[in-house]
């Protein structure tokens, strides 16, 4: 199995729609994050959960709800949600402590591109 | 707030070619990391520069660590197909811990 797992690939959600994101990581990481990948713009970090408890809320509109049952499970609930968040949703995990400068690399899984219509 | 300004933002070339890309801040970052991503992938990590003037080489690929650890570059020598992707750097804050990302370079080589 690949380290860091993202399901569904393809997403076509509609204005009123409820959908979630699912990540699942291998790799016995401690750390879990949401990214958003939009089209000429630096990845948007979203939210971080370390040791299952967010710890960073980067101001993202409550129409995303992110939530972490276990290190290994992270999940973005959706509702709601407006065209222009359409673009690839990216999970990563990295083990914190063990980074050099305290900047532990990413794992990233393979995206969800989710399209809003 | 800190930013990262990456050059060029797209980059056609021919295999064979040598290439540059620039990766530029005006803030310190402990470390910098760059990531290469193919299309319908997430990013994979390929190095992470520590020591301001540190240079790791990786195959055809070298990467530079400025002396100030403000920016860093990464040139690719005989760029082959396989090296099409979006190359992304990303700086690490020593205070907030944080990754800060470039907006990456889409760099495509043709056969």
């Amino acid at each position: 199995e690949t380290g860091v797992t993202q399901t569904p690939r393809h997403l076509v959600m509609g204005m009123t729609n409820k959908k979630s994101l699912k990540c699942e990581q291998h790799l016995g990481h401690n750390a879990m994050y949401w990214y958003k990948q939009s089209a000429k713009k630096p990845l948007e970090l979203m939210f971080v959960y370390s040791l299952e408890e967010r710890v960073e809320n980067n101001s993202v509109p409550s129409r995303f709800s992110p939530e972490c049952p276990n290190s290994s499970h992270l999940f973005l609930h959706l509702h709601t949600l407006q065209p222009e968040d359409s673009a690839l949703y990216l999970c990563a995990s990295s083990q914190e402590g063990q980074g050099v400068g305290n900047n532990s690399p990413l794992h990233f899984g393979n995206g969800t591109r989710l399209t809003v219509t | 707030t800190q930013l990262l300004e990456q050059s060029p933002q797209f980059l056609s070339i021919q295999e064979g070619e040598n290439l540059t890309v620039y990766c530029n801040s005006s803030s310190v970052f402990s470390s910098l990391q760059w990531y290469r991503q193919e299309p319908g992938e997430g990013p994979v990590l390929l190095v992470t520069v520590v020591t301001g003037g540190e240079v790791k080489k990786l195959k055809r690929l070298t990467f530079q660590f400025g002396d100030a650890r403000k920016d860093s570059s990464l040139h690719i020598t005989a760029a082959q197909p396989g090296d099409t992707g979006l190359y992304l750097c990303a700086g690490g804050s020593s205070n907030t811990g944080k990754l800060i990302f470039g907006q990456g370079t889409t760099l495509q080589v043709k056969p």
